[in-house]
């Protein structure tokens, strides 16, 4: 069974510039989550979705970011513009749904380096 | 409000010695608890996850307990490898039901050394 897939693995980006990651979860996987995640700390929920809806995004800093999940399967998080304090791993993660009896997979995460 | 904390911070062993993580959370009432492994600026991966009605679960050298009403778990690596140097993570799911953000701690970070 294929993992979270994430994309690109690695990004610098100056100030002020926007950018986007990409998230293909677990086939079959109506949940996905993305967590930022600065370094020493523990990941930070930024927005769940079940299907193609938004079930949280109360963490996420909506004057800067955008989620999206259109089909209900991949996901696209944008950052415009960027600031240096958005520098960290951006995580995707998927579960089988929202139930607390489903364990979230994790994809390798997208480190942002923003100078 | 649940609170997780994992101590030590990072922990610096020889190669070949048997360690024990903590991680002890303020609220009994979990639904379960994970440890996850990370490799630096890299993803998570799951170790171990322990639902609130399990003593302990294994997989290979890894161990971890639950006590819920002393609010603590460990992890227990036996000998250790430098391959296990990481970031260890613990995870509290804090109860039933959907839409429950899970509540972490800010890891350990462990060096093995050859």
């Amino acid at each position: 069974e294929a993992g979270v897939a994430q994309s690109p693995r690695y990004k610098i980006i100056e100030k002020r510039q926007s950018v986007a990651f990409w998230c293909n979860p677990i086939s079959g996987h109506a949940t996905l989550y993305w967590y930022q995640q600065i370094l020493g700390q523990g990941p930070k929920l930024l927005i769940q979705f079940q299907n193609n809806g938004v079930v949280d995004d109360s963490q996420l800093p909506k004057d800067r970011f955008s989620a999206e999940r259109l089909k209900g399967v991949d996901s696209t998080l944008k950052i415009q513009p960027a600031k240096l304090e958005d520098s960290a791993v951006y995580l995707c993660a998927s579960s089988l749904g929202p139930k607390s009896s489903y364990e979230q997979y994790f994809g390798p995460g997208t480190r942002l380096t923003v100078t | 409000k649940q609170e997780v904390t994992q101590i030590p911070a990072a922990l610096s062993v020889p190669e070949g010695e048997n360690l024990v993580l903590n991680c002890s959370f303020t609220d009994s009432a979990i639904y379960n608890l994970q440890w996850f492994r990370q490799d630096p600026g890299k993803g998570l991966t799951s170790l171990l996850l322990i639902q609130s009605s399990q003593r302990e679960q294994t997989s290979g050298r890894l161990n971890a307990s639950l006590d819920k009403s002393s609010g603590r778990s460990t992890l227990y690596i036996a000998a250790s490898q430098p391959g296990d140097s990481a970031t260890y993570l613990c995870a509290v799911r804090p109860g039933a039901g959907n839409n429950r953000k899970l509540i972490w701690g800010l890891g350990t970070s462990l060096a093995v050394n050859p």
